[in-house]
Protein backbone atom coordinates (compact mmCIF):
# COMPACT_ATOMS: atom_id res chain seq x y z
CA UNK A 1 0.00 0.00 0.00
CA UNK A 2 0.99 3.63 -0.54
CA UNK A 3 0.87 6.48 1.72
CA UNK A 4 1.10 10.15 1.18
CA UNK A 5 2.37 12.52 3.71
CA UNK A 6 1.96 16.79 3.66
CA UNK A 7 2.96 17.85 6.44
CA UNK A 8 2.24 21.61 6.25
CA UNK A 9 -2.02 21.95 6.61
CA UNK A 10 -1.72 25.59 6.10
CA UNK A 11 0.71 28.23 4.08
CA UNK A 12 0.11 31.94 3.60
CA UNK A 13 2.47 34.04 1.57
CA UNK A 14 2.35 37.02 -0.04
CA UNK A 15 1.02 37.74 -3.82
CA UNK A 16 3.96 37.78 -6.18
CA UNK A 17 6.16 35.79 -3.87
CA UNK A 18 7.33 32.31 -4.58
CA UNK A 19 5.91 29.34 -1.97
CA UNK A 20 6.72 25.47 -1.70
CA UNK A 21 4.46 22.97 -0.87
CA UNK A 22 5.84 19.60 0.45
CA UNK A 23 4.77 16.43 -0.14
CA UNK A 24 6.69 12.79 0.72
CA UNK A 25 5.64 9.32 -0.04
CA UNK A 26 5.60 5.42 0.69
CA UNK A 27 6.11 2.77 -1.72
CA UNK A 28 7.85 -0.24 -3.02
CA UNK A 29 6.62 0.05 -6.80
CA UNK A 30 9.30 1.34 -8.77
CA UNK A 31 7.15 3.18 -11.41
CA UNK A 32 4.74 5.72 -10.76
CA UNK A 33 2.75 8.61 -11.72
CA UNK A 34 2.93 11.68 -9.03
CA UNK A 35 -0.11 14.44 -9.48
CA UNK A 36 -0.27 17.47 -7.81
CA UNK A 37 -4.36 18.30 -7.63
CA UNK A 38 -5.62 22.29 -6.71
CA UNK A 39 -9.44 22.31 -5.10
CA UNK A 40 -10.41 25.94 -4.99
CA UNK A 41 -13.67 26.57 -2.53
CA UNK A 42 -15.74 25.46 -5.65
CA UNK A 43 -15.00 22.13 -4.83
CA UNK A 44 -13.58 21.26 -8.16
CA UNK A 45 -10.68 19.21 -8.42
CA UNK A 46 -8.30 20.60 -10.83
CA UNK A 47 -5.13 19.18 -11.77
CA UNK A 48 -1.60 21.34 -11.61
CA UNK A 49 0.92 19.30 -13.17
CA UNK A 50 1.65 15.40 -13.29
CA UNK A 51 5.68 13.73 -13.12
CA UNK A 52 6.27 10.35 -14.38
CA UNK A 53 9.07 8.65 -11.82
CA UNK A 54 10.86 7.39 -14.80
CA UNK A 55 11.62 10.86 -15.70
CA UNK A 56 14.12 12.71 -13.96
CA UNK A 57 13.57 15.77 -15.62
CA UNK A 58 11.26 17.69 -13.14
CA UNK A 59 7.69 18.76 -14.64
CA UNK A 60 7.04 22.11 -15.51
CA UNK A 61 3.81 24.43 -16.32
CA UNK A 62 4.34 27.74 -16.65
CA UNK A 63 4.50 29.16 -13.04
CA UNK A 64 4.06 25.91 -11.46
CA UNK A 65 6.94 23.48 -11.42
CA UNK A 66 8.13 20.16 -9.07
CA UNK A 67 11.41 19.13 -7.44
CA UNK A 68 10.94 15.30 -7.29
CA UNK A 69 13.49 13.54 -5.83
CA UNK A 70 12.98 9.55 -6.33
CA UNK A 71 15.89 8.31 -3.63
CA UNK A 72 14.17 10.72 -1.38
CA UNK A 73 10.52 9.69 -2.07
CA UNK A 74 9.65 13.83 -2.06
CA UNK A 75 7.42 15.71 -4.54
CA UNK A 76 7.71 19.62 -3.70
CA UNK A 77 5.52 21.62 -5.89
CA UNK A 78 6.65 25.33 -6.30
CA UNK A 79 4.45 27.93 -7.11
CA UNK A 80 5.94 31.04 -8.79
CA UNK A 81 4.83 34.64 -8.55
CA UNK A 82 1.44 33.56 -6.69
CA UNK A 83 -1.55 35.05 -7.49
CA UNK A 84 -5.01 35.59 -5.55
CA UNK A 85 -6.13 32.97 -7.34
CA UNK A 86 -3.83 30.16 -6.38
CA UNK A 87 -5.75 30.50 -2.90
CA UNK A 88 -6.97 26.96 -2.70
CA UNK A 89 -6.21 22.95 -1.17
CA UNK A 90 -3.41 21.60 -2.52
CA UNK A 91 -3.37 17.73 -3.06
CA UNK A 92 -0.57 15.80 -3.50
CA UNK A 93 -1.45 12.18 -4.90
CA UNK A 94 0.22 8.63 -5.88
CA UNK A 95 -0.74 6.55 -8.66
CA UNK A 96 1.36 3.22 -9.20
CA UNK A 97 1.96 1.87 -13.05
CA UNK A 98 -0.55 0.20 -14.80
CA UNK A 99 -0.22 -0.50 -18.45
CA UNK A 100 -1.73 1.02 -21.24
CA UNK A 101 -5.23 0.77 -21.18
CA UNK A 102 -5.20 0.29 -17.57
CA UNK A 103 -6.52 2.37 -14.21
CA UNK A 104 -5.86 2.36 -10.51
CA UNK A 105 -6.98 5.08 -7.88
CA UNK A 106 -4.82 7.51 -6.48
CA UNK A 107 -3.99 7.99 -3.06
CA UNK A 108 -4.41 11.10 -1.98
CA UNK A 109 -2.36 13.17 1.07
CA UNK A 110 -4.69 15.20 3.44
CA UNK A 111 -3.85 18.54 1.88
CA UNK A 112 -1.90 21.69 2.47
CA UNK A 113 -4.20 24.93 2.19
CA UNK A 114 -2.88 27.59 0.42
CA UNK A 115 -3.38 31.40 1.24
CA UNK A 116 -2.48 34.07 -1.11
CA UNK A 117 -2.52 37.86 0.64
CA UNK A 118 -3.29 40.79 -1.29
CA UNK B 1 -20.51 16.53 -22.05
CA UNK B 2 -17.99 19.13 -21.79
CA UNK B 3 -17.16 17.76 -17.59
CA UNK B 4 -18.10 15.13 -15.54
CA UNK B 5 -21.19 16.03 -14.36
CA UNK B 6 -22.65 14.66 -10.28
CA UNK B 7 -26.27 14.67 -9.33
CA UNK B 8 -27.04 16.23 -6.54
CA UNK B 9 -24.84 18.40 -6.00
CA UNK B 10 -25.94 18.49 -2.73
CA UNK B 11 -28.43 15.71 -0.23
CA UNK B 12 -29.65 15.72 2.35
CA UNK B 13 -30.87 12.46 4.19
CA UNK B 14 -31.98 10.25 7.60
CA UNK B 15 -30.08 8.12 9.29
CA UNK B 16 -31.18 4.57 8.30
CA UNK B 17 -32.29 5.70 4.69
CA UNK B 18 -30.83 4.64 0.99
CA UNK B 19 -29.30 6.85 -1.15
CA UNK B 20 -28.09 7.12 -4.63
CA UNK B 21 -25.57 9.31 -6.10
CA UNK B 22 -25.12 9.63 -10.06
CA UNK B 23 -21.60 10.41 -12.04
CA UNK B 24 -21.88 11.17 -15.97
CA UNK B 25 -17.96 10.66 -17.23
CA UNK B 26 -16.75 12.30 -20.07
CA UNK B 27 -17.86 11.07 -23.34
CA UNK B 28 -15.70 8.24 -24.16
CA UNK B 29 -13.54 7.92 -21.18
CA UNK B 30 -13.14 4.41 -20.20
CA UNK B 31 -12.10 4.21 -16.83
CA UNK B 32 -14.74 6.24 -13.83
CA UNK B 33 -13.32 6.53 -9.94
CA UNK B 34 -15.45 7.06 -6.80
CA UNK B 35 -14.08 9.25 -4.08
CA UNK B 36 -15.23 9.87 -0.93
CA UNK B 37 -13.85 13.66 0.90
CA UNK B 38 -14.76 13.89 4.45
CA UNK B 39 -14.50 17.37 5.78
CA UNK B 40 -10.85 18.90 6.18
CA UNK B 41 -9.43 15.69 4.69
CA UNK B 42 -8.17 14.18 1.82
CA UNK B 43 -9.53 11.88 -0.96
CA UNK B 44 -9.96 8.63 -0.14
CA UNK B 45 -10.27 5.96 -3.29
CA UNK B 46 -13.70 3.87 -3.13
CA UNK B 47 -14.04 2.07 -6.30
CA UNK B 48 -13.34 2.01 -9.81
CA UNK B 49 -14.66 0.47 -13.11
CA UNK B 50 -12.76 0.53 -16.53
CA UNK B 51 -14.38 -0.99 -19.72
CA UNK B 52 -15.50 -4.20 -19.34
CA UNK B 53 -13.17 -5.65 -16.50
CA UNK B 54 -14.85 -6.49 -13.02
CA UNK B 55 -14.58 -3.53 -11.18
CA UNK B 56 -12.09 -2.78 -8.25
CA UNK B 57 -13.88 -2.66 -5.16
CA UNK B 58 -11.07 -2.45 -2.70
CA UNK B 59 -11.57 0.97 -1.45
CA UNK B 60 -15.48 0.16 -0.30
CA UNK B 61 -15.42 1.05 3.62
CA UNK B 62 -18.23 -1.38 4.10
CA UNK B 63 -21.12 -3.75 2.41
CA UNK B 64 -23.30 -0.88 2.99
CA UNK B 65 -21.74 0.98 0.16
CA UNK B 66 -22.32 -0.57 -4.24
CA UNK B 67 -21.72 1.09 -7.26
CA UNK B 68 -22.75 0.39 -10.96
CA UNK B 69 -21.95 1.23 -14.57
CA UNK B 70 -23.96 0.96 -17.63
CA UNK B 71 -21.35 -0.12 -20.24
CA UNK B 72 -18.87 3.54 -20.33
CA UNK B 73 -21.25 5.53 -19.06
CA UNK B 74 -23.28 6.52 -16.44
CA UNK B 75 -22.76 5.41 -12.97
CA UNK B 76 -24.04 5.08 -9.40
CA UNK B 77 -23.20 5.24 -5.57
CA UNK B 78 -25.72 3.64 -3.56
CA UNK B 79 -25.33 3.97 0.50
CA UNK B 80 -27.67 2.03 2.06
CA UNK B 81 -28.61 2.52 5.87
CA UNK B 82 -26.79 5.32 6.03
CA UNK B 83 -24.87 6.20 8.78
CA UNK B 84 -23.50 9.76 10.28
CA UNK B 85 -20.08 8.72 9.40
CA UNK B 86 -20.57 8.76 5.75
CA UNK B 87 -21.55 12.63 5.60
CA UNK B 88 -18.97 13.73 3.43
CA UNK B 89 -18.19 15.07 -0.23
CA UNK B 90 -18.34 12.16 -2.86
CA UNK B 91 -16.48 13.27 -6.08
CA UNK B 92 -16.32 11.32 -9.37
CA UNK B 93 -13.44 10.92 -12.02
CA UNK B 94 -13.02 9.73 -15.52
CA UNK B 95 -10.27 9.12 -17.52
CA UNK B 96 -9.09 8.01 -21.00
CA UNK B 97 -6.68 5.22 -19.89
CA UNK B 98 -6.06 4.90 -23.22
CA UNK B 99 -4.45 8.07 -23.68
CA UNK B 100 -1.27 6.58 -21.71
CA UNK B 101 -1.58 10.09 -19.36
CA UNK B 102 -3.49 8.99 -16.68
CA UNK B 103 -5.00 12.08 -15.93
CA UNK B 104 -8.25 11.67 -13.87
CA UNK B 105 -11.14 14.73 -14.60
CA UNK B 106 -13.10 15.53 -11.52
CA UNK B 107 -16.44 16.45 -11.16
CA UNK B 108 -17.56 19.13 -8.64
CA UNK B 109 -19.26 16.28 -6.10
CA UNK B 110 -22.19 15.39 -3.78
CA UNK B 111 -22.14 16.75 -0.42
CA UNK B 112 -23.81 13.96 1.84
CA UNK B 113 -25.29 15.01 4.94
CA UNK B 114 -26.78 12.29 7.46
CA UNK B 115 -28.81 13.54 9.98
Amino acid sequence: AQTVTQSQPEMSVQEAETVTLSCTYDTSENNYYLFWYKQPPSRQMILVIRQEAYKQQNATENRFSVNFQKAAKSFSLKISDSQLGDTAMYFCAFMKHVKRGGADGLTFGKGTHLIIQP
Amino acid sequence: GAGVSQSPSNKVTEKGKDVELRCDPISGHTALYWYRQRLGQGLEFLIYFQGNSAPDKSGLPSDRFSAERTGESVSTLTIQRTQQEDSAVYLCASSQSASGTYEQYFGPGTRLTVT
